[in-house]
């Protein structure tokens, strides 16, 4: 079956950095999303992934590693905003996103 | 970026009547658009996907007959929920894709009570 895993929730303290991990099983693979949800709100698209290796934007970097069925969000210089959920989700050969239940973030001063 | 405009944002309405969520892409043309449901601290649900022209892919679980939906242009899908009931209140988001293999872009979201 197609399947996401993320953990639930994650801490972290203004200013640090902080890795959010997501690994998959899917039917083909059309890359790999990662977005931020705040709480009431409409996901927004943070990355897209569908090669080996790291893309760095900003504060915000995601690595994917299609042999291990890996990846990750990197976030750097944590601020209070960034306080979210974030979800993985990965492409099925179909062109469906597979989601993953997402990773609450809180930022601590 | 691409903007998808989605209305309205909240709506109460009793319980047997029907309400209708328009999902618009404002600069771009989608042939796809998906709605997704979230009920709260869960992920988003895809409902069906909705391909221009055509009828839509409902996912297994989903009532079609319930949740009505018409992707009549390349730039409007409607979601229309027929006879809600207090268990279809929810969060109900739109995405329309751009490109291949697409990234999504999505609606603000549509909260739905039904009293």
């Amino acid at each position: 079956g197609q399947n996401i895993d993320q953990p639930t929730e994650m801490t972290a303290t203004e200013g640090a950095i902080v890795q959010i991990n997501c690994t998959y099983q899917t039917s083909g693979f059309n890359g790999l999303f990662w977005y931020q949800q705040h709480a009431g709100e409409a996901p927004t698209f943070l990355s897209y992934n569908v090669l080996d290796g790291l893309e760095e934007k900003g504060r915000f970097s995601s690595f994917l590693s299609r042999s291990k069925g890996y990846s990750y969000l990197l976030l750097k210089e944590l601020q209070m905003k960034d306080s979210a959920s974030y979800l993985c989700a990965a492409m099925d050969s179909n062109y469906q996103l597979i989601w993953g239940a997402g990773t609450k973030l809180i930022i601590k001063p | 970026g691409a903007v998808v405009s989605q209305h309205p944002s909240w709506v109460i309405c009793k319980s047997g009547t029907s309400v209708k969520i328009e999902c618009r892409s404002l600069d771009f043309q989608a042939t796809t658009m998906f709605w997704y449901r979230q009920f709260p601290k869960q992920s988003l649900m895809l409902m069906a996907t909705s391909n221009e022209g055509s009828k839509a892919t409902y996912e297994q679980g989903v009532e079609k007959d319930k949740f009505l939906i018409n992707h009549a242009s390349l730039t409007l899908s409607t979601l229309t929920v027929t006879s809600a009931h207090p268990e279809d209140s929810s969060f109900y988001i739109c995405s329309a894709r751009l490109g291949d293999p697409g990234e999504l872009f999505f609606g603000e979201g549509s909260r739905l009570t039904v009293l």
